[in-house]
C-alpha cells in the first residue's frame, strides 16, 4: 500500500529537549516536504526536499532541520524545542511539484507539545 | 502576506445543496491542489489542477489561470462530505488558504 508513514504520532516534551520525527515514504518519490497546521494560520511548509541531499528552506524554517540520506526518509529535527514550536506536523511526497499529474501523499500527522 | 485565499471560512448547507468554495492566489504557480482534511486530522488531496476542469464523482474543480482563481463544487452535498477543503499552489514550494470548514446537515 502506497503510504507516508510518522513517528511518533504524539509527543509532549519539554523545552531544550532536542527530538526528532522521523518521516518515510515507499513511492520512491522525489519530493518530500514538512509542514505545520496552526488554527488561524492553516499549513505552512517548514522545508522541502527536491532529491537526496538537497533540501530548502519553505515559509518557516527557524527552529527546524532536516536532513535527506536516502530517498525514502526525511526526518525533522527540532535541536532546542520551543512552545511556540507546538503545533501539528504532517510530512508529505509526491514525484514532483511542477508535474501537473502528480498529486501530494500526506502522513497521518505528528502531535507536538513543547511544555 | 497571503499567497493564497479562500471563501468562505466556514459553511453550512443542507444535504442535496450545490456548494461552491473559491480559491485566489497572487503567486506564479505551476499547479493548484484542493485538498480535504477530515475531522481526524487526516488530508487527502483531491485534485491537482494547472488548467481548465477536472470531476471525481460528484466533486468538480475548476481553475482560470489568467485571474489566478479557481473553484471547487460539490454536487448533491452529503453529511460525509463535512471536512474543511483546503486550497494549495505549488511552483517549487508550496502555499496553504486557511481552509473552508464544511458541514453538511442531514
Amino acid at each position: 500500500e502506497a503510504q507516508v508513514t510518522q513517528n511518533p504520532r504524539y509527543l509532549i516534551t519539554v523545552t531544550g529537549k532536542k527530538l526528532t520525527v522521523t518521516c518515510s515514504q515507499n513511492m520512491n518519490h522525489e519530493y518530500m516536504s514538512w509542514y505545520r497546521q496552526d488554527p488561524g494560520l492553516g499549513l505552512r511548509q517548514i522545508y522541502y526536499s527536491m532529491n537526496v541531499e538537497v533540501t530548502d528552506k519553505g515559509d518557516v524554517p527557524e527552529g527546524y532541520k532536516v536532513s535527506r540520506k536516502e530517498k525514502r526518509n526525511f526526518p525533522l529535527i527540532l535541536e532546542s524545542p520551543s512552545p511556540n514550536q507546538t503545533s501539528l506536523y504532517f510530512c508529505a511526497s509526491t514525484q514532483g511539484p511542477l508535474r501537473p499529474t502528480d498529486t501530494q501523499y500526506f502522513g497521518p500527522g505528528t502531535r507536538l507539545t513543547v511544555l | 502576506k497571503n499567497e493564497v485565499e479562500q471563501s468562505p471560512q466556514n459553511l453550512t448547507a443542507q444535504e442535496g445543496e450545490f456548494i461552491t468554495i473559491n480559491c485566489s492566489y497572487s503567486v506564479g504557480i505551476s499547479a493548484l491542489h484542493w485538498l480535504q482534511q477530515h475531522p481526524g486530522g487526516g488530508i487527502v488531496s483531491l485534485f491537482m489542477l494547472s488548467s481548465g476542469k477536472k470531476k471525481h464523482g460528484r466533486l468538480i474543480a475548476t481553475i482560470n489561470i489568467q485571474e489566478k482563481h479557481s473553484s471547487l463544487h460539490i454536487t448533491a452535498s452529503h453529511p460525509r462530505d463535512s471536512a474543511v477543503y483546503i486550497c494549495a499552489v505549488s511552483g517549487n514550494q508550496f502555499y496553504f488558504g486557511t481552509g473552508t470548514s464544511l458541514t453538511v446537515i442531514p
